[in-house]
């Protein structure tokens, strides 16, 4: 069974502080690992895909990596509006494009 | 831009009561999901459908059917609400070329079952 864990649970920051949340996953034949942002009351937003270890991305502040087990969201210098909940998902391609997400990290980024 | 909609913000029935959501995109994906997201338990896939007419159950279907009569249009149906079904219902559709597609979800609707 797939299993995707997501550390830590809260993050709070002071604007400009730098830091990086985890996605640790146990899956079988990683086909990609998703990140979405969520702010309250609304749907998950697209971040990044990666597909193999050693890939990253970038998009303004944020940083995405992978290994073989985990995924790294590095945020850069962020900003209040950063303040968001991150949500990982690997794909392991079981059952159509069922996606396993992990439970989140509650971002909180301090003026 | 991939849009996906969903026909209510906010949604409160009563125990009992027969519940339509709906959802619809407008970017002609194959895949269409319902999930619903609690806290402390996240994103949980109730069914998904691949393709007009076809559904598989996903990781929680029990007291929940779906419908997919046209391509772009996929309803969740709650056939007699119960408390324990109120929660954040989020539809999300991809384009269906393979494993790795991403997943574009709605912005949500929150049902309260009284």
């Amino acid at each position: 069974e797939d299993q995707v864990t997501q550390s830590p649970e809260a993050l709070r920051l002071q604007e400009g502080e730098s830091s990086s949340l985890n996605c640790s996953y146990t899956v079988s034949g990683l086909r990609g690992l998703f990140w979405y942002r969520q702010d309250p009351g609304k749907g998950p937003e697209f971040l990044f895909t990666l597909y193999s270890a050693g890939e990253e991305k970038e998009k303004e502040r944020l940083k995405a990596t992978l290994t073989k087990k985990e995924s790294f969201l590095h945020i850069t210098a962020p900003k209040p509006e950063d303040s968001a909940t991150y949500l990982c998902a690997p794909n392991s391609g079981g059952g159509a494009d069922g996606l396993t997400f992990g439970k989140g990290t509650h971002l909180i980024i301090q003026p | 831009d991939v849009k996906v909609t969903q026909s209510s913000r906010y949604l409160v029935k009563r125990t009992g009561e027969k519940v339509f959501l709906e959802c619809v995109q407008d970017m002609d994906h194959e895949n269409m999901f319902w999930y619903r997201q609690d806290p402390g338990l996240g994103l949980r896939l109730i069914y998904f459908s691949y393709d007009v007419k076809m559904k598989e159950k996903g990781d929680i279907p029990e007291g929940y059917s779906v419908s997919r009569e046209k391509k772009e249009r996929f309803s969740l149906i709650l056939e007699s609400a119960s408390t324990n079904q109120t929660s954040m219902y989020l539809c999300a559709s991809s384009l269906g070329q393979g494993v790795t597609d991403t997943q574009y979800f709605g912005p949500g609707t929150r049902l309260t079952v009284l």
